[in-house]
């Protein structure tokens, strides 16, 4: 079974400092990586994902992603976060696995709270 | 602009009542997620469809909660009886199949329900 982790419930960073936001998964294939980040009150916005090819995806809102697969990690980043930034993030992977269904599992969440 | 769409966006009710909550995914998107999310569970998959037809439905309480894909462009929600502990916010969210283009599912603005 597949599944996610988020280790850190909450990141507080400074404003303009670097913001990472880190995430472990576990399938038995090959998997799909995406990062999604929710705002109070609506729903989950995607941000990147990694498919193949680069271990480093970049993404919306100058959010990159590197994929490690030797730590089965998939590790959020932004050099230089801003308040804005402040919100919910998930992690999440679809498996590639043609019977299994090819559900997508979410992590727990990273609340991030960037100070000004 | 496509967009996942699901109404009610917001619905109180009493306990013991049924609840429909129903979900429009983009046009041409054949995967149909249903996750529930809570402050003490996070995100919960409820229910995954793919061309209309149930792959996993594992997450949902049987006795009480059942989805459905009347077709295409109609994914329903239903609890009945509802209770106090379904209170939560309910997403849907459509794609494809990862192996065709785009791999990411795109979230509706969910149902807040409230059972009181």
């Amino acid at each position: 079974a597949q599944s996610v982790a988020q280790p850190e419930d909450q990141v507080n960073v400074a404003e303009g400092n670097p913001l990472t936001v880190k995430c472990t998964y576990s399938v038995s294939g090959n998997p799909y990586l995406f990062w999604y980040v929710q705002y109070p009150n609506r729903g989950l916005q995607f941000l990147l994902k990694y498919i193949t090819g680069d271990n480093l995806v970049k993404g919306s809102y100058g959010f990159e992603a590197e994929f490690n697969k030797s730590q089965t990690s998939f590790h959020l980043k932004k050099p230089s976060a801003l308040v804005s930034d402040s919100a919910l993030y998930f992690c999440a992977v679809r498996e590639l696995l043609k019977a299994a269904g090819n559900k997508l599992t979410f992590g727990g969440g990273t609340r991030v709270l960037v100070k000004p | 602009d496509a967009r996942v769409t699901q109404t009610p966006r917001h619905k109180v009710t009493e306990m013991g009542q049924e609840v429909t909550m129903r979900c429009q995914p983009i046009l041409g998107h054949n995967t149909v997620f249903w996750y529930r999310q809570t402050m003490m569970q996070g995100l919960e998959l409820l229910a995954y469809f793919r061309n209309r037809a149930p792959l996993d439905d594992s997450g949902m309480p049987k006795d009480r909660f059942s989805a459905e894909m009347p077709d295409a462009t109609l994914a329903t929600l239903k609890i009945q009886p509802s209770e106090p502990r379904d209170s939560a916010v309910y997403f849907c969210a459509s794609g494809l199949p990862p192996g065709r283009g785009n791999t990411e599912a795109f979230f509706g603005q969910g149902t807040r329900l409230t059972v009181v």
